[in-house]
């Protein structure tokens, strides 16, 4: 049974930086083709891509905020984290991570339940 | 980056309606793409993937079509429990995008 649970604060002041932890079970990173990407909803808005890593620590990251993004994985702990530097209220969404087989292109299968990080001093 | 175009934004139907959502690629993705529905306060649901494939566990009445440029989502006869939001993927190179979005409210 594949299941992913993201944790990190809830709560980050502008200015700071977010780091995000996606702990997996399930799968494994190191499996040829397996893949997590990271992706956010605004309160009411639409989904964004921001940042994936494969099975050979190839990392991908999305055009307008790859300068702020780091992505990165622990396949002994089934972790991948990301950080965000220079937090925005802008920032402010629920931040998924999910699980994506980029070798079989068989979609985003497999969701974690999202966590809410509000950006406010 | 791709961009993902998606059409209508928003649509009103009623149970036992066929509707269709289209999606519009910037330039060609094969059939590279994903259709996703979610609901309120919840995490997307993986429904079609590489453009025409049913995701397991997901009912025949959803389908997708469509290779190149232009997709489609196609709900055969709507049921009360598909009223979401819908959002198309590609995944054929990275950035990796999504579509804006379709609201399917009940008429």
């Amino acid at each position: 049974q594949v299941t992913l649970r993201e944790s990190g604060p809830a709560l980050v002041k502008p200015t700071q930086t977010l780091t995000l932890t996606c702990t997996f079970s399930g799968f494994s990173l190191s499996t040829s083709g397996m893949c997590v990407s990271w992706i956010r909803q605004p309160p009411g808005k639409a989904l964004e891509w921001l940042a994936l890593i494969d099975w050979d620590d190839d990392k991908y990251y999305s055009t307008s905020l790859k300068t702020r993004l780091t992505i990165s994985k622990d396949t002994s702990k089934n972790q991948v984290v990301l950080t965000m530097t220079n937090m925005d209220p802008v920032d402010t969404a629920t931040y998924y991570c999910a699980r994506m087989n980029c070798i079989a292109a068989a979609g985003i299968d497999y969701w974690g339940q999202g966590t809410l990080v509000t950006v406010s001093s | 980056a791709i961009q993902m175009t998606q059409s209508p934004s928003s649509l009103s139907a009623s149970v036992g309606d066929r509707v269709t959502i289209t999606c519009r690629a910037s330039q060609g993705i094969r059939n590279d793409l994903g259709w996703y529905q979610q609901k309120p306060g919840k995490a997307p649901k993986l429904l079609i993937y590489a453009a025409s494939s049913l995701q397991s566990g997901v009912p025949s009445r959803f389908s997708g079509s469509g290779s190149g440029t232009d997709f489609t989502l196609t709900i055969s006869s709507l049921q009360p429990e598909d009223f979401a939001t819908y959002y198309c993927l590609q995944d054929y190179n990275y950035p990796i995008t999504f579509g804006q979005g379709t609201r399917l409210e009940i008429k």
